[in-house]
């Protein structure tokens, strides 16, 4: 069955510092990726998402995503962090025919001034 | 351009009263629906989705129900609530390329 894991609940980054959150999947075939990022009380917002092509992503608001199909990973990257980065992020992997998503249970991301 | 509404943004509710929270989809025909509840350190379970009027596919099983009597809206329902079903739902649509864009979500707190 597909799954995804985030094995970190929560990072503590200082501002201006890089990031990296891990995300592994577990998926038969070639993966569809994906990270989410959740401010307090709101919905969703995409980041990134790795349909083929090149494994390097760019996504929005700096971050980017390398897939390593060795690793069956897809971890998230940002040079340097801004206090406005503090979220939860969720790495999904899309499945089945009907286009649903699983996703990965978040990891909380905390920022030191 | 799609916009997805979801009402209402925080709700307290007594056990054993009902529920329904709706969701609406502005834009787009035929999309995929989905519903998904987030509780503390769990992350995102889904809960049911759907790929057109009537046709509801359920994950879990659960006191909640969905419906989707329209093209663009999704409603999500109880006939009883329970303390456990206390969460934040979020509902979700896409064009079944996986492209999902997430509602702003409910607070529910049953009490």
């Amino acid at each position: 069955a597909q799954s995804v894991t985030q094995p970190d609940i929560h990072i503590t980054v200082s501002e201006g510092a890089s990031l990296e959150l891990r995300c592994n999947y577990s998926y038969g075939a070639t993966p569809y990726l994906f990270w989410y990022v959740q401010s307090p009380g709101q919905g969703l917002q995409l980041l990134l998402k790795y349909f083929s092509g090149d494994t390097l992503v760019q996504g929005i608001k700096g971050f980017e995503a390398e897939f390593k199909r060795s690793q069956s990973s897809f971890n998230l990257r940002k040079p340097s962090v801004h206090w406005s980065d503090a979220a939860e992020y969720f790495c999904a992997v899309g499945a089945g025919s009907q286009g649903n998503l699983i996703f990965g249970k978040g990891t909380k991301l905390s920022v030191k001034p | 351009s799609q916009t997805i509404h979801q009402w209402p943004a925080t709700l307290v509710q007594p056990v054993g009263s009902p529920l329904s929270l709706e969701c609406t989809v502005e834009g787009t025909s035929n999309p995929n629906l989905y519903w998904y509840r987030q509780a503390a350190g769990r992350g995102l379970q889904l809960l049911f989705y759907s790929v057109g009027i009537g046709q509801i596919s359920s994950e879990v099983p659960q006191n909640l129900s969905a419906s989707r009597p329209q093209d663009r809206q999704f409603i999500l329902s109880s006939k009883k609530l329970l303390l456990s079903d206390s969460g934040f739902y979020l509902c979700a649509w896409s064009s079944g390329d996986y492209g999902y864009t997430f509602g702003s979500g409910t607070r529910l707190t049953v009490v």
